[in-house]
């Protein structure tokens, strides 16, 4: 089955750069998307189809990918953006969707 | 506003059943593809199923296949998720979601708040 990849865990000081990736095969030919989750939220759609964003979700979240890998860059981060992110993509023929297992962003 | 609200979600016995629902309003509930997605206790998002408009494609994630019936009701802008022979890592907070638009592609953009559904003899 289709799986995603990404680094359990990632740390940056206030007003620094985050990149957090997510790896999968079939990454070159399907699309990538992007969730915020705090603890006892839903999550949040913060980038769909790789790089677009949705209305509301601030500038500072940018979305890119690249070959096998998916990244979503947090630039200036803020104390707020704590909490785990996950990436999303699905099987263009199936049409089922996977989530990788998230990377927990710890704000220094 | 957009809104989704589950209910029917509690504690089951092993190989029991149990029927989530979720109230969507603020849209036109009929145009979108509507998804179900849980998340079990201390652990990540999980995919679930999918139902597009018409309930013209259905789609379910291999752990739930034969097991989980997802349908919607559309003159009572409703979405069911119909969950037999549960087993303990069915235990989950389990999540409707809109599209962002009625485009398929494009990212799970409204979540409701989530039910939990709790799988123990």
């Amino acid at each position: 089955s289709y799986e995603l990849t990404q680094a359990p865990s990632v740390s940056v000081s206030p007003g620094q750069t985050a990149r957090i990736t997510c790896s999968g095969d079939a990454l070159p030919k399907v699309y990538a998307y992007w969730y915020h989750q705090r603890p006892g939220q839903a999550p949040t759609l913060l980038i769909y189809k790789d790089t677009k964003r949705p209305s509301g979700i601030p500038e500072r979240f940018s979305g890119s990918s690249s070959g096998t890998t998916a990244t979503l860059t947090i630039t200036g981060v803020q104390a707020e953006d704590e909490g785990d992110y996950y990436c999303q993509s699905a099987d263009s023929v199936s049409r089922y969707w996977v989530f990788g297992g998230g990377t927990k962003l710890t704000v220094l | 506003e957009v809104q989704l609200m589950e209910s029917g979600g509690g504690l089951v016995k092993p190989g029991g059943s149990l029927r989530l629902s979720c109230a969507a309003s603020g849209f036109a509930y009929s145009d979108f593809t509507m998804n179900w997605v849980r998340q079990a206790p201390g652990k990540g998002l999980e995919w679930v199923s999918s139902i597009t408009t018409n309930s013209s494609y259905i789609y379910y994630a291999d752990s739930v296949k034969g097991r989980f019936t997802i349908s919607r009701d559309d003159a009572s802008d409703s979405l069911f998720l119909q969950m037999d022979d549960l087993r303990a890592n069915d235990t989950a907070v389990y999540y409707c979601a809109r599209l962002l638009s009625s485009d398929f592609w494009s990212g799970f953009a409204y979540w409701g708040q989530g039910i939990l559904v709790t799988v123990s003899a």
